[in-house]
């Protein structure tokens, strides 16, 4: 089955303890990317990535690290999480430019940090 | 930069039509998506429009006008299961990255 397969679903944390948030496709999409959303912002872009070792910041990227050393993998890295980055994550990718199906999502990584 | 705006609730009733419109300015626009969120899942693909005109697909059809930088999605026979979040959202023309508007909670009431 085509997926975006995010891990962990649920996380709470402490304050400064690092943690990553795993992201992996397995339709060979070049274009991945993390959102994060929050009541009354909507979805906002932190990080994307066009191809293997190629990724570049969205609106809100500080805090945040990527790597894309793999295709089908895109984790997200909080290297000092907050507590400003309680959220709901989602990963996302895409085949390409002019793909008509827009992004497959990821079921969410829903992330309190306490 | 790109600005997306999309009303914030909404409420139909169950057979009823509802339009949620969507205005956009962008730096770039290489295509509009539609998405339905059902509340603490994730977003799901609706429909898509790069060129004026409507498109259709069952009880969904969605619209684009690049002039007027404008959209509609429009929900005919409407049902309680369509009850949640529609988000507007426009791929620009860095990347294939997508820019989401705030989303329309919509209600469907009996």
């Amino acid at each position: 089955e085509a997926q975006v397969t995010q891990n962990p679903r649920y996380l709470i944390t402490v304050t400064g303890k690092k943690l990553t948030v795993t992201c992996s496709q397995n339709m060979n999409h070049e274009y991945m990317s993390w959102y994060r959303q929050d009541p009354g912002l909507g979805l906002r872009q932190i990080y994307y990535s066009m191809n293997v070792e190629v990724t570049d910041k969205g609106d809100v990227p500080e805090g945040y690290k990527v790597s894309r050393k793999e295709k089908r993998n895109f984790p997200l890295i909080l290297e000092s999480p907050s507590p400003n980055q309680t959220s709901l994550y989602f990963c996302a990718s895409t085949l390409g430019q002019g793909d008509r199906g827009g992004y497959t999502f990821g079921s969410g990584t829903r992330l309190t940090v306490v | 930069g790109q600005n997306i705006d999309q009303p914030t609730e909404m409420t139909a009733t169950e057979g009823a039509i509802v339009q949620i419109n969507c205005t956009y300015q962008t730096s770039g626009f290489n295509g509009l998506f539609w998405y339905q969120q059902h509340a603490g899942e994730a977003p799901t693909f609706l429909s898509y429009n790069v060129l004026d005109g409507l498109e259709e697909k069952g009880r969904f059809s969605s619209f684009l006008s690049r002039s007027k930088g404008y959209s509609y999605l429009l929900l005919k026979e409407l049902q309680m299961k369509d009850s949640a979040s529609y988000l507007c959202a426009v791929r620009g023309n860095a990347g294939n990255m997508l820019t989401f508007g705030g989303g329309t909670r919509l209600m469907v009431k009996p």
